[in-house]
């Protein structure tokens, strides 16, 4: 079983709507958690910490579960700009790996 | 420019030939990761360096593989005997101790 698991999509959503994505980890030791974003052909950029008990910046939602080791991402109000591959990062058994997901497409149309 | 940055941009080679990349951290940072990504996959993680010190190497990683960092500072990941199969982008990260990464642009190979 892979480590970092996503649905791999293409989600395609218009302008404006809602979208969440998830992701499921097999470490329950796992302690950190992070999702980044990758524009094509770009190399990954943080988006955004993942804690326990939540977190949100602007137009962002993450959210943490542990019980189900399950980490989920809400983008609400899309954006054109919004369109590129989301990546779930968690930590591995060292603390020192982190590993990704395979990511999430997303395309938001006009 | 104080981010990270790698060199070459894009290195083509045959197959049996030996590569070697470079990669210079953002200064202040103690921790650099090399990833390995192929295309519609996530970066794999590769190793670890905190300062000069390999913390941890991926257990899928060839011997053909190996990195240095010997003062702290930049780093090289090597690729021996090259395969068709070693074809990806190789990124480098650094990082301080909250391991919020920031990448550099990559290194494509091909290997023909």
């Amino acid at each position: 079983r892979k480590e970092v698991e996503q649905d791999p999509g293409p989600f395609n959503v218009p302008e404006g709507a809602t979208v969440a994505f998830n992701c499921t980890y097999s470490n329950s030791a796992s302690q950190s958690f992070f999702w980044y974003r990758q524009d094509c052909r770009k190399e990954p950029k943080l988006l955004m910490s993942v804690y326990s008990s939540g977190n949100e910046d602007g137009r962002f939602t993450a959210q943490l579960n542990r019980a189900s080791q399950y980490i989920s991402l809400l983008i609400r109000d899309s954006k054109l700009s919004d369109s590129a591959t989301y990546l779930c990062v968690v930590s591995g058994d060292s603390g020192y790996a982190l590993n990704f997901g395979k990511g999430t497409s997303l395309l938001v149309t006009p | 420019d104080t981010g990270v940055s790698q060199d070459p941009r894009h290195k083509i080679t045959k197959r049996g030939q030996n590569v070697t990349f470079r990669c210079d951290p953002i200064s202040e940072h103690n921790r650099l990761y090399w990833y390995r990504q192929t295309l519609g996959q996530g970066p794999e993680f590769l190793t670890y360096f905190q300062n000069e010190a390999q913390l941890e190497k991926s257990r899928l990683l060839s011997d053909r593989f190996s990195a240095e960092r010997p003062k702290g500072s930049f780093s090289t990941l090597e690729i021996q005997r090259t395969e068709q199969g070693d074809s990806a982008m190789y990124l480098c990260a650094s990082s301080l101790q909250d391991e919020k990464l920031f990448f550099g642009s990559g290194t494509q190979l091909s290997v023909l």
